[in-house]
């Protein structure tokens, strides 16, 4: 089973910042945050990734609670292409290297005009 | 160019039928992976390679075989089709942890 929990869907303005909230109050101390996101049935597209600190990229932004119970992904000027399924993922661990990304059910962004 | 990719693209076939989904990555990537997702959408793991070697294998029926001629490859073999097979199935590779998954396009499997 998928260890995060986030909301079904979310609407967002056209140019305004959009923030997706993931809970994973059972991520353990050594397990990274990934968020990848998914447009119309294409292939999941991998987006950012982090452990204890905020990250950035060229796409998003992460910020990590301290106790690592929670995230959130910002998109800061989202457009009507980020429409998307988002997906926020704990790899779970396994014995060498048997680790894998369970999906949930993700976040319905739809970015409005 | 492109990093994972997927053939084909779309497959029609009827129940009973063997079926083969090909799959080719070309980021010197050490694991590969195939996951299916269902008419409700959700993304589901199948199977790992990692060189060549099956290190995840969840449960699935025996008549899915993959199989990785070499670390850039990984191949999906189904025997005997049924419906409940119909599906989008994506190839994925990844290098070591905590490094992110590349995804290929999918097939879209249509069992009639």
């Amino acid at each position: 089973d998928a260890k995060t929990t986030q909301p079904t869907s979310m609407d967002c303005a056209e140019g305004r910042a959009a923030n997706l909230p993931c809970n994973h109050s059972t991520i353990s101390g050594n397990e990274y945050v990934y968020w990848y996101r998914q447009i119309h049935s294409q292939g999941p597209q991998y987006i950012i990734h982090g452990l204890k600190n905020n990250e950035t990229n060229e796409m998003a932004s992460l910020i990590i609670t301290e106790d690592r119970k929670s995230s959130t992904l910002i998109l800061p000027h989202a457009t009507l292409r980020d429409t998307a399924v988002y997906y926020c993922i704990v790899r779970v661990e396994g014995s060498g290297n048997t680790g894998k990304l369970i999906f949930g059910q993700g976040t319905t962004l739809q970015v409005k005009p | 160019d492109t990093a994972v990719s997927q053939t084909p693209k779309y497959l029609v076939t009827q129940m009973g039928n063997d079926k083969s989904i090909k799959c080719e990555q070309n980021l010197g990537h050490d694991t590969m992976y195939w996951y299916k997702q269902d008419s409700k959408k959700f993304l589901k793991i199948m199977f790992s390679y990692n060189n060549k070697e099956l290190i995840i294998n969840e449960t699935v029926p025996n008549r899915f075989s993959p199989k990785s001629p070499d670390k850039a490859h990984l191949n999906l073999h189904i025997n005997s089709l049924e419906l409940g097979d119909s599906a989008v199935y994506f190839c994925a590779s990844s290098q070591a942890p905590p490094r992110g998954y590349t995804f290929g396009s999918g097939t879209r499997l249509t069992v009639v």
